[in-house]
């Protein structure tokens, strides 16, 4: 089946605008989680949800940063603002909470350059 | 602090000749051990997960050890396609109700023909 989807694959902004990265998990995939990479760098943590809610957002860097996932489905990243520092690649995991591994399927990513 | 870390950071085989990754962790609790393969440009993809010391799991020229502060990646006879960055991550613990994932900075791994 269909893996995790993330749209743009690229996206170039300039300081100070505002941009929105999409996320289309696995279908049946309850949770969600976003991760932003940076090169040469392992993924670090930004939000999980769980259905429709934010469970945990304690990786969001600042109050730039607003995810949603209104119907518990698809989830949009939005950045206000943007900074050079907020390149990096932003990555999507979905998972399937009662699997033994609860594994995390991840999608290919956003690579975010703000100049 | 809760921390990952990942040695070398960098590995150059010749095919056939087998080597190890080290994947070290300080967390408060260990709930389980990821391993994750990561092509250039694209998402990491699960290999293996561990929960418990002593625990080993092999897929093809892949193994995979967890002791109580360590993991160990190794690879058998590695061929040019093995070529990856391979990331370790833990899930700790107290995270159960998120399953949040702590990752290390990896090792990129380049077997040459």
């Amino acid at each position: 089946g269909a893996g995790v989807s993330q749209t743009p694959s690229n996206k170039v902004t300039e300081k100070g605008k505002y941009v929105e990265l999409r996320c289309d998990p696995i279908s049946g995939h309850t949770a969600l989680y976003w991760y932003r990479q940076s090169l040469g760098q392992g993924p670090e943590f930004l939000i999980y949800f769980q259905g429709t809610g934010a469970a945990d957002d304690s990786g969001l860097p600042n109050d730039r940063f607003f995810a949603v996932r209104p119907e518990g489905s698809v989830s949009t990243l939005k950045i206000q603002r943007t900074e050079r520092g907020d390149s990096a690649v932003y990555l999507c995991a979905s998972s399937r909470p009662g699997l033994k591994n609860n594994e995390q399927f991840f999608g290919p990513g956003t690579r975010l350059t703000v100049l | 602090e809760d921390q990952v870390t990942q040695s070398p950071e960098a590995l150059r085989l010749q095919e056939g000749e087998s080597s190890s990754l080290n994947c070290s962790y300080t967390v408060s609790g260990l709930r389980g051990l990821f391993w994750y393969r990561q092509d250039p440009g694209k998402g990491p993809e699960f290999l293996f997960t561990l929960y418990s010391a002593g625990e080993e799991k092999e897929k093809e020229r892949l193994k995979a050890t967890l002791t109580k502060k360590e993991s160990f990646l190794h690879i058998t006879a590695p061929k040019p396609e093995d070529s990856a960055t391979y990331l370790c991550a833990v899930r700790m613990i107290g995270s159960s109700n998120t399953g949040k994932l702590i990752f290390g900075q990896g090792t990129t791994l380049q077997v040459k023909p």
